[in-house]
Formats: structure tokens, C-alpha cells, sequence
């Protein structure tokens, strides 16, 4: 299994800056997730992060509100941009584990407060 | 399409007593299905897992049994502990993809 580590852990940020969240893993991977959980919601998947391409993104979520970098195989990060109270959730990044049968392994989570 | 529905919670249950949360799905194929658990203030921790059908996964004293038949992946313990409470989701993964339950809260009280 992948250990995955976060930063910040939790932030509160003015409304209209950004914010850039670090997702580090502790072993090469193909693909990183980028999650968002909002106060007492299920988790809603941003985007799929692919090493050396564009990110995909779901429906609902743009490429200007939440541009992903993902330099190498272990290390991606998510910044949500122009931030509004709106903004406020916990975002997630998880990677899937393909030597075995098929799941993902998630990282603690940065929770973001917009005031 | 792929889906999961899960029992909406909150569930509140005294110590020792016997917990179900259920889970049913909706799927194309053969997926695999987990239950993962949120603890307070932490992220999603995979608890159990099962990759075909009537696989059992297990552990901590939960266990969920893949029935094709009945597209059910119930979560059952047979006695809660305090240390219990969190918010557990179901899921299911098929493809490229990971789908998840709306999340059942479970509070336990001593």
C-alpha cells in the first residue's frame, strides 16, 4: 500500500486569494485523484492527474478554478483558485494501487476554510 | 451506470450493540467493492474489501460479504466499541473509476 502525505493539513484563507495543496507519495505512480469533500457530503472526484499530461477533469470542475500540476511520479499538487466560502471542504488526493486488486489509498486531507 | 446507495444515517448505537449499514449497488461488469471509514478530523482509511462475488472481506470485526444476486455489500460488526464512531462509505470501483456512497454516519455511545 501508498503512503500519502499532505500539505497544509488545514488552512483558513481569505475570500479571492489561492491556495496551492502538496500531495506526496511515498512510491511511483501513474495515476493521482484529486477529491473534494464538502461539510457532511460524499467525496466528489476534481480530476485525474496523469505524470507528463494535462489533468482531466470532471464535470463541473475547470482547469482555472483548480489548476493541477503533476511533475513526477510521486508528487502532484491542487491549487483552488479565487477562493470563495464556497471553496470551504476538505480536498483529498489518492492514488490506486495496480499490484493488486483495484482500490485507492487516500491521503489525511487539507481542510480549507474561506472566510 | 455505475452507482452505490447507501443507508442514510446518522446511526446512534449503544456500546456492544450490533451494527448494519447497508450498501447496494449498480454496476456494468464485474466490480470490486470496499468500505472505507472516516474517523474525525482524518481522511478515508480502506477498512474492508471484496474483488468477485460471495469474497467475504473482514476486518477490526467488521466484515461485508459481495452478493451478486442481491447487488449488496452490507457492512455488519457484531459489537461496537466507542472507538467505532465515524463516517463510513461504501464503494465500488469498476474501470478507471471509483464511485462512492453518500457516507453513513455512526455515533457510538458507552
Amino acid at each position: 500500500s501508498a503512503v500519502i502525505s499532505q500539505k497544509p493539513s488545514r488552512d483558513i484563507c481569505q475570500r479571492g486569494t489561492s491556495l496551492t495543496i502538496q500531495c506526496q507519495v511515498d512510491s511511483q505512480v501513474t495515476m493521482m485523484f484529486w477529491y473534494r469533500q464538502q461539510p457532511g457530503q460524499s467525496l466528489t472526484l476534481i480530476a485525474t492527474a496523469n505524470q507528463g499530461s494535462e489533468a482531466t477533469y470532471e464535470s463541473g470542475f475547470v482547469i482555472d478554478k483548480f489548476p493541477i500540476s503533476r511533475p513526477n511520479l510521486t508528487f502532484s499538487t491542487l491549487t483552488v483558485s479565487n477562493m470563495s466560502p464556497e471553496d470551504s471542504s476538505i480536498y483529498l488526493c489518492s492514488v490506486e494501487d495496480r499490484a493488486g486488486p483495484y482500490e485507492q489509498y487516500f491521503g489525511p486531507g487539507t481542510r480549507l476554510t474561506v472566510t | 451506470g455505475n452507482s452505490v446507495t447507501q443507508m442514510e444515517g446518522p446511526v446512534t448505537l449503544s456500546e456492544e450493540a450490533f451494527l448494519t449499514i447497508n450498501c447496494t449497488y449498480t454496476a456494468t461488469g464485474y466490480p470490486s467493492l470496499f468500505w472505507y471509514v472516516q474517523y474525525p478530523g482524518e481522511g478515508l482509511q480502506l477498512l474492508l474489501k471484496a474483488t468477485k462475488a460471495d469474497d467475504k472481506g473482514s476486518n477490526k470485526g467488521f466484515e461485508a460479504t459481495y452478493r451478486k444476486e442481491t447487488t449488496s455489500f452490507h457492512l455488519e460488526k457484531g459489537s461496537v466499541q466507542v472507538s467505532d464512531s465515524a463516517v463510513y462509505f461504501c464503494a465500488l470501483s469498476a474501470g478507471n473509476q471509483f464511485y462512492f456512497g453518500t457516507g453513513t454516519s455512526l455515533t457510538v455511545i458507552p
